[in-house]
């Protein structure tokens, strides 16, 4: 099993459409979440950290679910500039600092 | 420019030669961190350091993969007798209490 697993997609939904992206973790005591945002050809950077009281960033909200592990993504009254590929990103518990990314989930927001 | 910055930016090379990647992270953050990426695929950990000790290194790494930190400041990535399969962007990133931040990347191509 994966460490970090996300459904690849794409997503393809139209402006102003709510969308949601899961991700789950296997180690059971991961320490730190993040969502990061990659554009195409471009690295990724930083979309949000992921608190375990859940947390909102304008239009998008991010949740974290220990006993199940996994975390998610909200993207609400989507934008033709939202689409991008979305990185759940993990720091596990190993007694470091290694951070592992899923492959990405692909949204493409259409007019 | 105060981010993550890779040199070079995209590097051409011949089956069969070394090359060298440099990484020099934001001036203040002691973990530094290679990932390697493909096309559709989120970035793959391959190793990090805290401070200039490699604190771990993925089993991706084969034995032609070397990084090093030698000041705890600047890092290096060497690949020796590439392969085609090595074809990839090759992304530094640096953290100093959570979030990691990303270079621009090191696009290879292996011919």
């Amino acid at each position: 099993r994966k460490e970090v697993e996300q459904d690849p997609g794409p997503f393809n939904v139209p402006e102003g459409a709510t969308v949601a992206f899961n991700c789950t973790y296997s180690n059971s005591a991961s320490q730190s979440f993040f969502w990061y945002r990659q554009d195409c050809r471009k690295e990724p950077k930083l979309l949000m950290s992921v608190y375990s009281s859940g947390n909102e960033d304008g239009r998008f909200t991010a949740q974290l679910n220990r006993a199940s592990q996994y975390i998610s993504l909200l993207i609400r009254d989507s934008k033709l500039s939202d689409s991008a590929t979305y990185l759940c990103v993990v720091i596990p518990n190993t007694g470091g600092f290694k951070t592992i990314f899923g492959a990405g989930t692909r949204l493409f927001v259409k007019a | 420019d105060t981010g993550v910055s890779q040199d070079p930016r995209h590097k051409i090379t011949k089956r069969g030669q070394n090359v060298t990647f440099r990484c020099d992270p934001i001036s203040e953050h002691n973990r530094l961190y290679w990932y390697r990426q493909t096309l559709g695929q989120g970035p793959e950990f391959l190793t990090y350091f805290q401070n200039e000790a490699q604190l771990e290194k993925s089993r991706l790494l084969s034995d032609r993969f070397s990084a090093e930190r030698p000041k705890g400041s600047f890092s290096t990535l060497e690949i020796q007798r590439t392969e085609q399969g090595d074809s990839a962007m090759y992304l530094c990133a640096s953290s100093l209490a959570g979030e990691a931040f990303f270079g621009q990347g090191t696009r290879l191509t292996v011919v």
